[in-house]
């Protein structure tokens, strides 16, 4: 099946920095997610985004789809941006592969 | 904003027992998963249902498992004779026919004893 791996998977953070995770992805992808998972355990969506570069509020994602990756933006990070992050790509029949996730800590 | 809603948030069964996990898509939408989430690890795809019947399902969705859709509303997991390796956290999602994007439930956690 399709690989999909993040890097790093673990980052610690001084509140106000900035970091950037990525995404790699062993075979063409119909689409890409990044998810938030939340102390809740929630998955919330943060970007669907195929290719591009998508920017909401502090966070911003890139994805070059040719050449299999996808970029998370965190910019002037607070303690709420704490959590995993996970990508997630679309294949076969709209399933999706995730990836082990990017485990946040930003500390004040 | 409509969300995708899942019942009950956290369920304790012990081993051998049926549960049954329930979730109500979004209404407008078309098709419908299951994901689970092992504590640490992550997110694995079960199932895909579209259209009153299963699309896709991987390994892990053995005969135990079942998944239906009761009624216009609800879309339910029923694990049979659960196994200690079933202890997860559940996830359902759902997505409009004409885009990719799935949303997902907050999540049920199982813990089977």
């Amino acid at each position: 099946g399709i690989q999909v791996e993040q890097s790093p998977p673990d980052l610690i953070l001084q509140e106000g920095a900035n970091s950037t995770l990525r995404c790699n992805f062993s075979d063409s992808v119909n689409n890409l997610q990044w998810f938030h998972q939340n102390p809740w355990g929630q998955l919330i969506n943060l970007f669907y985004i195929p290719s591009g570069t998508k920017q909401n509020g502090r966070l911003s994602a890139t994805t070059v789809a040719t050449e299999r990756y996808s970029l998370l933006y965190i910019s002037s990070s607070q303690t709420t941006d704490s959590g995993v992050y996970f990508c997630a790509v679309y294949y076969g029949n709209n399933r999706l592969a995730f990836g082990k996730g990017n485990q946040v800590v930003v500390i004040p | 904003e409509p969300e995708v809603t899942q019942t009950p948030s956290h369920q304790v069964t012990q081993m051998g027992q049926e549960v049954i996990l329930r979730c109500v898509p979004i209404s407008n939408h078309l098709y419908f998963y299951w994901y689970r989430q092992i504590l640490g690890q992550k997110v694995e795809f079960l199932v895909s249902f579209y259209n009153n019947e299963i699309s896709e399902k991987s390994e892990i969705f053995d005969d135990r498992f079942s998944v239906e859709r009761p009624d216009g509303s609800n879309f339910t997991l029923k694990i049979r004779s659960t196994k200690l390796e079933d202890s997860a956290m559940y996830f359902c999602a759902s997505k409009q026919g004409a885009t990719y994007e799935q949303y997902f439930g907050p999540g049920t956690r199982l813990t089977v004893t």
